[in-house]
C-alpha cells in the first residue's frame, strides 16, 4: 500500500521569501510519480508539478520546484518568491505508476503569505 | 473547452435517501476518478475508470456505485445516505495518451451535506 505524509499541518511566510513543504512517501512500487496540488480557499485543485519517480533531474515549473531524494522518500516542493496569492492547502500525492492514476494524498500544508 | 464538470454544487440530503453526483468530461480523456475530501483532510479515491464500461474501487467504496456508459460521463451513486458520506465530492479525469498524460484536471466539487 502507498502512503503520503505531510508533517507541518501550517506554516508562515514572508512574502517574496522561499518556502518548502515537506513530504515523505511509502511503497512498494519502483515505478510511481509524485505530484503537488494547490487548493485555495475557493476549494479547486490546482495541479503544480509532477515527477516521476525514474526522473533523474528534480522537476520545476516556474516558481515551483521539487526536490525529489529517492533514497530518502522525500518529495519536497519549494516555492520561490511567495506572494500573497501563494496562500492555500498544498497536498502532496503519489499514483501507483508514473504515469499518474488512482492518486494517494497527504493530509495537506496550510500555507499563510505575509505581506 | 469546459473542461471537468460536476453538478449539482451543493445538496443537503436526509439520511437514507440517495442521489446521484453528475460528472462530465470535454478533454475526450480515458481515465475518470471519484475522490472525496473529509474536512481538514487530503482527498480518498472512492471509484475510477479507465474508459467506457471499465470501472473499479478505489480506498473507500463503501455506499458508493458507479458507471460509465460514454467517455464522457461517470456518474456517482450514493445509495441510503448516511452521515458519514457528508463531505465534498471532486471529480477528475486524464488523457491515457499524451505528454502529460499524468496530470489530473479536477472538476470544482459538490458540497454534500447528510443530515
Amino acid at each position: 500500500a502507498q502512503k503520503i505524509t505531510q508533517t507541518q499541518p501550517g506554516m508562515f511566510v514572508q512574502e517574496k521569501e522561499a518556502v518548502t513543504l515537506d513530504c515523505t512517501y511509502d511503497t512498494s512500487d519502483p515505478s510511481y510519480g509524485l505530484f503537488w496540488y494547490k487548493q485555495p480557499s475557493s476549494g479547486e485543485m490546482i495541479f503544480l508539478i509532477y515527477q516521476g519517480s525514474y526522473d533523474q533531474q528534480n522537476a520545476t515549473e516556474g516558481r515551483y520546484s521539487l526536490n525529489f531524494q529517492k533514497a530518502r522518500k522525500s518529495a519536497n516542493l519549494v516555492i520561490s518568491a511567495s506572494q500573497l496569492g501563494d496562500s492555500a492547502m498544498y497536498f502532496c500525492a503519489m499514483s501507483q505508476g508514473a504515469a499518474g492514476n488512482k492518486l494517494t494524498f497527504g493530509g495537506g500544508t496550510r500555507v499563510l503569505v505575509k505581506p | 473547452n469546459a473542461g471537468v464538470t460536476q453538478t449539482p454544487k451543493f445538496r443537503i440530503l436526509k439520511i437514507g435517501q440517495s442521489m446521484t453526483l453528475q460528472c462530465a468530461q470535454d478533454m475526450n480523456h480515458n481515465y475518470m476518478y471519484w475522490y472525496r475530501q473529509d474536512p481538514g483532510m487530503g482527498l480518498k479515491l472512492i471509484y475510477y475508470s479507465v474508459g467506457a464500461g471499465i470501472t473499479d474501487k478505489g480506498e473507500v467504496p463503501n455506499g458508493y456505485n458507479v458507471s460509465r456508459s460514454t467517455t464522457e460521463d461517470f456518474p456517482l451513486r450514493l445509495e441510503l445516505a448516511a452521515p458519514s458520506q457528508t463531505s465534498v465530492y471532486f471529480c477528475a479525469s486524464s488523457g491515457a495518451v499524451s505528454e502529460r498524460a499524468y496530470e489530473q484536471y479536477f472538476g470544482p466539487g459538490t458540497r454534500l451535506t447528510v443530515t
